[in-house]
């Protein structure tokens, strides 16, 4: 079975805090993705990864920045935390030879 | 651009079937896919059917595509209460690097 874990099922942060949210998948996946969901907006495709270092935008990068060092980890920084960034953080793996995305537990942000 | 679409809401009694529907406008889809959330938790892929495909049965669930109309759905038979969660349907675009095109989700709500 394909295991996707985060960090942190919640966390709790002040505005202006610099935030990592952690990524691990254990199935040696070459793509990796970050989404937030809101209500009433569904997933809005963050940053995503086809390969160690590399690094894509998606629809909303703005006040984020992503690192991938290692193949199985995919970090989601925020630099300095506003309130408009509480929101559930969902993280997702596909093996390049497949289509199918496997998602992370998701992590639920509050930014105070 | 693309688009998924789905209806937000669906509540049905436990026992009947259960039928969420979803559009989607790129008709170079290579996969779509159902998606299910639980309350606090990540998705969970459902199943998925190709895209030269008309039908998909999994056991109490059956996936049919009318790819003339763009039209994606899921049918559960006999609901019950643990199938409460919302619904994403998703489609892969051939070159899009593994992206997927989410719907905002469908809330079944399964009444006893």
């Amino acid at each position: 079975d394909v295991k996707v874990t985060q960090s942190s099922r919640y966390l709790v942060k002040r505005t202006g805090e610099k935030v990592f949210l952690e990524c691990v998948q254990d199935m040696d996946h070459e793509n990796m993705f970050w989404y937030r969901q809101d209500p009433g907006l569904g997933l809005r495709l963050i940053y995503f990864s086809y390969d160690v270092k590399m690094k894509e935008k998606g629809d909303i990068p703005e006040g984020y920045s992503v690192s991938r060092e290692k193949k199985e980890r995919f970090s989601l920084i925020l630099e300095s935390a506003s309130t408009n960034q509480t929101s559930m953080y969902l993280c997702a793996s596909r093996s390049g030879s497949l289509e199918t995305q496997y998602f992370g537990p998701g992590t639920r942000l509050l930014v105070l | 651009g693309e688009d998924v679409e789905q209806s937000l809401f669906l509540s049905v009694r436990e026992g009947d079937s259960s039928v969420i529907n979803c559009t989607y406008t790129d008709s170079s889809s290579t996969y779509l896919y159902w998606y299910k959330q639980e309350p606090g938790a990540g998705l969970q892929l459902l199943t998925y059917i190709f895209s030269n495909m008309d039908m998909k049965q999994d056991q109490r669930l059956t996936v049919l595509l009318n790819k003339k109309d763009k039209h994606l759905s899921l049918r559960i038979a006999d609901t019950q209460t643990g199938d409460s969660a919302i619904y994403f349907c998703a489609e892969s675009i051939r070159g899009s690097q593994g992206n997927l095109i989410f719907g905002k989700g469908t809330k079944l709500s399964v009444k006893p």
